[in-house]
């Protein structure tokens, strides 16, 4: 398996657009995170799903943000409109089952200008 | 849900020294612990874990340790050698959740 592929893996973009992250997980890994990395907050987790279905969103800072998995395969994060402050590294992660190791992808670098 | 502290977030060591970093957890359902090691630009990769029916593990100059009573637990790097420079995650995980400590910037020191 080639891990968690994230794409597009930079992103640059301007106030007011709409934004999407992609993520493919691991094969059979029920298990599916959102992170978000700055400096100045460290690594937050903003979503994850179990089994295609949304667990918990508390982390999601605002309605700008939203979060899909359409199927096991493939999940996405938009954020719309985007602003500066949203400029981040955002992480997808995917584990086989709960309480097991949970793998990263490469990530996507996000500035919003 | 959970809420993870890491101390110290920055950390030099010389090289040869032992580092040590500490988290502690406040979900006391929480029962995997893992510890996650991040190189510049790089992604989070595992580098050690725990469950909760375990006090202690160790692997080569890698060791963790856990006070599932005080909530707590810590990591040790001995005999710390420049590619030991990176930034250290801790984690809490319960059943699907899986909540980061704000790390610890550890610089190894020739």
């Amino acid at each position: 398996d080639a891990g968690v592929i994230q794409s597009p893996r930079h992103e640059v973009t301007e106030m007011g657009q709409e934004v999407t992250l992609r993520c493919k997980p691991i094969s059979g890994h029920d298990y599916l995170f959102w992170y978000r990395q700055t400096m100045m907050r460290g690594l937050e987790l903003l979503i994850y799903f179990n089994n295609n279905v949304p667990i918990d969103d508390s982390g999601m800072p605002e309605d700008r943000f939203s979060a899909k998995m359409p199927n096991a395969s493939f999940s996405t994060l938009k954020i719309q409109p985007s602003e500066p402050r949203d400029s981040a590294v955002y992480f997808c992660a995917s584990s086989p089952i709960g309480g097991t190791e949970a793998f990263f992808g490469q990530g996507t670098r996000l500035t919003v200008v | 849900g959970e809420n993870v502290e890491q101390h110290p977030s920055t950390l030099s060591v010389q090289e040869g020294d032992s580092a040590v970093i500490k988290c502690t957890y406040s979900d006391s359902a929480s029962n995997y612990f893992p510890w996650y090691k991040q190189e510049l630009g790089k992604r989070p990769q595992l580098i050690i874990d725990i469950r909760s029916n375990v006090g202690e593990k160790k692997d080569q100059r890698i060791a963790v340790t856990l006070n599932k009573t005080a909530k707590h637990f810590s990591l040790h790097i001995t005999e710390t050698q420049p590619e030991d420079s990176a930034v250290y995650f801790c984690a809490a995980s319960w059943v699907g959740q899986f909540y980061f400590g704000t790390g610890t910037s550890l610089t190894v020191i020739p």
